[in-house]
């Protein structure tokens, strides 16, 4: 069975300040797909990234970063200099050959950025 | 940039009613979903479909629910017999390919709250 874990439920940061939210996963397949969606206030699920477990190196898009270490099973998410526009909930995400395409989600960290 | 559409975005229905929710795909996507968000908890996967053949579905994916592709755009998702426990946010969702090597695109969302 696969699992995410999200043990941050809520962060609260002053703009400007880099925030990570951390992510912790369960899989038995050797391989398996990780994936971070973006649920601003609004309600829709953006796609931010996906992750395969072969490919282990850190990936950077402008102010998001993310760290995959398999050895820790963890695919952590860095907003640097974080802005307002970037208060939402932030769902990790995985998807392995043995549950077919479904998504297992964790359970989401609400992030607040104050001005 | 194409994007997976639902309606209604907000849909009130008295308990033990059918509904239908909409959902109209990213046009080149052959794997279409529905997801469940019950409010302030996680996103949770209902059913997957594949050339008109639901490939997997959740425990909470029972009889009352069924989906179906009516015409070449359109996916739905029926809840037969409503109930108090179905308000939630409903997500479509659609990838080009499936086993986790393809991005799930999702919708706006519908809202269902059963009174």
């Amino acid at each position: 069975a696969q699992k995410v874990t999200q043990a941050q439920t809520e962060i609260s940061v002053v703009e400007k300040e880099d925030v990570t939210l951390d992510c912790v996963y369960e899989t038995r397949d050797t391989t398996y797909y990780l994936f971070w969606y973006k649920q601003p206030p609004s309600g829709e699920l953006v796609f931010l990234i996906r992750r395969n477990s072969f490919d282990e190196q850190n990936e950077i898009s402008g102010r998001y970063s993310w760290n995959f270490q398999k050895s820790t099973s963890s695919f952590n998410f860095t907003i640097t200099a974080s802005q307002v526009v970037d208060s939402a909930v932030y769902f990790c995400a995985l998807s392995d050959f043995g549950a077919g395409n479904m998504l297992t989600f964790g359970g989401g960290t609400r992030l607040m950025v104050k001005p | 940039e194409p994007e997976v559409t639902q309606t209604p975005s907000h849909q009130v229905t008295q308990m033990g009613q059918e509904v239908i929710l909409r959902c109209v795909p990213i046009s080149n996507h052959l794997y279409f979903y529905w997801y469940r968000q019950i409010l302030g908890q996680k996103v949770e996967f209902l059913v997957s479909f594949y050339n008109n053949e639901i490939s997997e579905k959740s425990e909470i994916f029972d009889d009352q629910f069924s989906v179906e592709r009516p015409d070449g755009s359109n996916f739905t998702l029926k809840i037969r017999s409503t109930k108090l426990e179905d308000s939630a946010m409903y997500f479509c969702a659609s990838s080009v390919g499936d086993r986790g090597t393809d991005t799930q695109y999702f919708g706006p969302g519908t809202r269902l709250t059963v009174l």
